[in-house]
């Protein structure tokens, strides 16, 4: 099986802030990999898919990088509605992070 | 507009069989995606259950041990998952989505709002 550990756990950032959620793969998984942002008592929503895809809707603010193994999530100027739980899923198996929870400083 | 709804009961005994169904509207079952089922315990991550296509296919998570089936309802624009021998282990919120995408590059892209499922006696 495919394990998916994203770091950190949990982060405290400000509003206007860069920050990056890192996810690492068991296995290579190519680009296979997608992210979503999920806020209390509600349904995960599709970010990112495919390594680096814009979902229709989602601000250019976000962005995801990488190949292979390890991968980004990169989140600019951080707006008071990003924070959230946010899960990467690598699409061989739907296989997703333990979520990294993104909280006002 | 594609909108998910799950609905089934809310509690379920131990050792019992948990039923639960995913009303689709604005496509058509059988249209070209994946039917999934992930579910979230309190206060924990996502787990992905499984996915179904019209046809019937079927992919289940290994670790849920053949416990899960999941079968469409074409008639009625539907999905639905059983999960038996069910334990406390199996409280949670379950959500349906739907699987877009091709060659590796799934994605879940649309999901329901979720239902709360808890396991006691």
């Amino acid at each position: 099986d495919i394990q998916m550990t994203q770091s950190p756990s949990s982060l405290s950032a400000s509003v206007g802030d860069r920050v990056t959620i890192t996810c690492r793969a068991s296995q290579n998984i190519n680009s296979y990999l997608n992210w979503y942002q999920q806020k209390p008592g509600k349904a995960p929503k599709l970010l990112i898919y495919a390594l680096s895809s814009l979902q229709s809707g989602v601000p250019s603010r976000f962005s995801g990088s990488g190949s292979g193994t390890d991968f980004t999530l990169t989140i600019t100027n951080l707006q008071p509605e990003d924070f959230a739980t946010y899960y990467c899923q690598q699409s061989y198996m739907y296989t997703f992070g333990q979520g990294t929870r993104l909280e006002i400083k | 507009q594609v909108q998910l709804q799950e609905s089934g009961p809310g509690l379920v005994k131990p050792s019992g069989t948990l039923s639960l169904t995913c009303a689709v509207s604005g496509v058509s079952i059988s249209s070209a995606n994946w039917w999934s089922w992930v579910r979230q315990p309190p206060g924990k991550g996502l787990e992905w259950i499984g996915e179904i296509y019209h046809s019937g296919s079927t992919k289940y998570n290994p670790s849920l041990k053949s416990r899960a089936t999941m079968s469409v309802d074409k008639s009625r624009n539907r999905f639905s998952l059983t999960l038996t021998s069910v334990t406390a282990a199996d409280t949670a919120v379950y959500y349906c989505a739907t699987v877009s995408g091709g060659g590796y590059y799934y994605y879940m892209d649309v999901w329901g709002k979720g239902t709360t499922v808890t396991v006691s006696s």
